[in-house]
């Protein structure tokens, strides 16, 4: 079975910089596509972007181009989602989860237990 | 970018039928998905490609497609079964990702 492990809660100020990960196993993770999801208080579902670790292709959201990176370290089976100077709008919850997709479906299929990020002004 | 648009709130009894739509241009285009999350989880798949289950998915979760709309079904619903309901697609081209807007099921 899938297994994500996310890193544990995140408090910051705004300014600051953050990378959070994800460890996948369970599964051959150069191989598949795996992607973040924001979840802001009380709101919904964001699809944030995608990350092929075998390669390192990388695909944003518009809505996150250039505002946060992701990343991923193959000898670690590990993604990662950074961000170089916080803001208190980033506070949220933030999932991986693998994106199974080919030229006809894309979703998420197994999810890591989030990671709760909350920035202070 | 692109839209999915579901109700924000479905009440349903326990033992009757809840019926959640989602509404997108690209839908008749494309596959949807669907994942509930319980308070205080992570989402889980509940239905891929318009009306397919995940093993482990109980059968009175099913999925169905008509034009921009597509529709997550609840049979028999149970206690168990309140929880945020979000379906997910791409536009036209694929090039946007998205969830729906989420809809809130409260077993009455």
């Amino acid at each position: 079975e899938v297994q994500l492990v996310q890193s544990g809660a995140e408090v910051k100020k705004a300014g600051e910089s953050l990378k959070i990960s994800c460890k996948g196993s369970e599964y051959s993770f150069t191989n598949y596509w795996i992607g973040w999801v924001r979840q802001m208080p009380g709101k919904g579902l964001e699809w944030m972007g995608i990350i092929y670790p075998g390669d390192s292709d990388t695909r944003y959201s518009p809505s996150f181009q250039g505002q946060v990176t992701i990343s991923a370290d193959k000898s670690l089976n590990t993604a990662y989602l950074q961000w170089s100077s916080l803001q208190a709008s980033d506070t949220a919850i933030y999932y991986c989860a693998t994106w199974y997709s080919s030229t006809f479906y894309a979703y998420f299929d197994s999810w890591g237990q989030g990671t709760l990020v909350t920035v202070s002004s | 970018s692109y839209e999915l648009t579901q109700p924000p709130s479905v009440s349903v009894s326990p033992g009757q039928t809840a019926r959640i739509t989602c509404s997108g241009d690209a839908l008749p285009r494309q596959y949807a998905y669907w994942y509930q999350q319980r308070p205080g989880q992570a989402p889980v798949l509940v239905i891929y490609k318009d009306n397919q289950r995940p093993s482990g998915i109980p059968e009175r979760f099913s999925g169905s497609t008509s034009g921009t709309t597509v529709t997550l079904t609840i049979s028999g619903v149970q206690a168990e079964d309140e929880a945020d309901y979000y379906c997910q697609s791409a536009d036209s081209s694929s090039t946007y990702y998205v969830f729906g807007t989420g809809t809130k099921v409260t077993v009455l």
